[in-house]
C-alpha cells in the first residue's frame, strides 16, 4: 500500500525560486493537510483541505498556496521561497473531519533555501 | 493559544525497563487526542486515537490513558526493546480539522 506520497523527499532552492510540493494519497480520503517541522516546535498545519475543490488557512499560511484539483492530490506551493520556509513539510490524510481516524503522513519533503 | 506539551522532552532507558510519557493538553473543547510514534526519518505512525474520559488503549507492550477532565494523557511503555526508540508525539483536537501537536518525547532504548 503506497499510502500518503510526497514528491520530492529532498529539495535546495535559491531565495525567490519557486517550486511546488506535491502530496498524493490513495485512501481515498478527504481530508489533507500540509505541516511544517521546525527544531523545537510541533508540527504546524499550513494548509488544510476538506474536499476536492476547497482549502483553508491553518495557523502558518503566509508565503504558501494550495490547491487541491483532484481528490487524490494535494500541492503546495512556494511563490517565492525564503530562508524562513527552510523546514521539513509533511503532508497527511485522514478519513475523518474531527479526529476519530489517526491522519496518515507522508514521509516528508525536506527542503533548503540558500 | 491552545498549547499542548509533552514531558520529558527526552530520555534514556536500558532495554527491559518500563517507561512513561505525559501529555497535557486542554481540558475544554476536547475531541479526540491522538499518539502518533516517529522514527527517524520516516512518517508518524498513528498508535492510538483516544476519545472519551478514562479510555485505555493497548497495543502490545504499548498502552496509553486518558483524562479529559484534568487534561492529560499517559503512554506506558512495558519492558523497553531497542526498536522502541522513536519520537512519541501527541496531537490534540477539538474537532475543527485542526490538531495541535506537542514537540514529542524523545525515547532511547540502550541495549
Amino acid at each position: 500500500n503506497a499510502g500518503v506520497t510526497q514528491t520530492p523527499k529532498f529539495r535546495v532552492l535559491k531565495t525567490g525560486q519557486s517550486m511546488t510540493l506535491l502530496c498524493a494519497q490513495d485512501m481515498n480520503h478527504e481530508y489533507m493537510y500540509w505541516y511544517r517541522q521546525d527544531p523545537g516546535m510541533g508540527l504546524r498545519l499550513i494548509h488544510y483541505s476538506v474536499g476536492e475543490g476547497t482549502t483553508a488557512k491553518g495557523e502558518v499560511p503566509d508565503g504558501y498556496n494550495v490547491s487541491r484539483l483532484k481528490k487524490q492530490n494535494f500541492l503546495l506551493g512556494l511563490e517565492s521561497a525564503a530562508p524562513s520556509q527552510t523546514s521539513v513539510y509533511f503532508c497527511a490524510s485522514s478519513q475523518d473531519r474531527g479526529g476519530n481516524q489517526p491522519q496518515h503522513f507522508g514521509d516528508g519533503t525536506r527542503l533548503s533555501i540558500l | 493559544i491552545l498549547n499542548v506539551e509533552q514531558s520529558p522532552q527526552s530520555l534514556h532507558v536500558q532495554e527491559g525497563d518500563s517507561t512513561n510519557f505525559t501529555c497535557s493538553f486542554p481540558s475544554s473543547n476536547f475531541y479526540a487526542l491522538h499518539w502518533y510514534r516517529w522514527e527517524t526519518a520516516k512518517s508518524p505512525e498513528a498508535l492510538f486515537v483516544m476519545t472519551l474520559n478514562g479510555d485505555e488503549k493497548k497495543k502490545g507492550r504499548i498502552s496509553a490513558t486518558l483524562n479529559t477532565k484534568e487534561g492529560y494523557s499517559y503512554l506506558y511503555i512495558k519492558g523497553s526493546q531497542p526498536e522502541d526508540s522513536a519520537t512519541y508525539l501527541c496531537a490534540f483536537t477539538s474537532g475543527t480539522y485542526k490538531y495541535i501537536f506537542g514537540t514529542g518525547t524523545r525515547l532511547k532504548v540502550l541495549a
